[in-house]
């Protein structure tokens, strides 16, 4: 099946610093999203993203379908941004997503 | 507040007991979905239903079934609980682009 890799796993900022998360999966996906789990354990959805480049706020997402790799763009980071963000895939003809192993972020006042 | 409801929020079974953990969306999704969350790693999806009426199954179903009672409400039971399937349960529901997510049910098995 799909395999869905996050990098780096941790990371640890500044408040104020920029950081790019990386998202690579093996074959070609229909949908992407990624997600963050706040440190109670809540999941949001924080783009849907299959192909193309979209922004919210502070957070920017691109995905490079033809390269099979995403982008999570975080800048003038706060601490209400730590906790796990994780990368979901959705292959073809499938209709369930496969989850990476997340990128834990800790930002420090 | 529209989204996804999950009971219990918490739950400590003997190993061997059975139990029935619910989820219930009222966005009028057609899909809904099962997922497990152990420490330190993503989530795996146990059981999928895409629409009214059809279940499949996720990567890890073993020891688990589910039932699409209607649109709105989709079930997890676990026929005998094992230690193996402590961890944390979150159900989810979409529509065509994104998914929402409930808060989750901590179940231990000891």
């Amino acid at each position: 099946g799909i395999q869905v890799e996050q990098s780096p796993p941790d990371l640890i900022l500044q408040e104020g610093a920029n950081s790019t998360l990386r998202c690579n999966f093996s074959d070609s996906v229909n949908n992407l999203q990624w997600f963050h789990q706040n440190p109670w354990g809540q999941l949001i959805n924080l783009f849907y993203i299959p192909s193309g480049t979209k922004q919210n706020g502070r957070l920017s997402a691109t995905t490079v379908a033809t390269e099979r790799y995403s982008l999570l763009y975080i800048s003038s980071s706060q601490t209400t941004d730590s906790g796990v963000y994780f990368c979901a895939v959705d292959a073809p003809g499938t209709y369930k997503y496969i989850f990476g192993t997340g990128t834990r972020l800790k930002v420090l006042a | 507040n529209a989204g996804v409801t999950q009971t219990p929020k918490f739950q400590v079974l003997k190993t061997g007991q059975s139990m029935t953990l619910q989820c219930a969306q009222d966005m009028n999704h057609n899909s809904m979905y099962w997922y497990r969350q152990d420490p330190g790693m993503g989530l795996r999806l146990i059981y999928y239903s895409a629409s009214e009426g059809t279940t499949d199954k996720g990567e890890v179903p073993n020891g688990y079934n589910v039932s699409r009672l209607n649109k709105r409400e989709f079930s997890l039971r676990l026929e005998s609980a094992a230690p193996s399937q402590t961890s944390v349960y979150f159900c989810a529901s979409t529509f065509a682009h994104g998914y929402t997510f409930g808060s989750g049910t901590r179940l231990t098995v000891v």
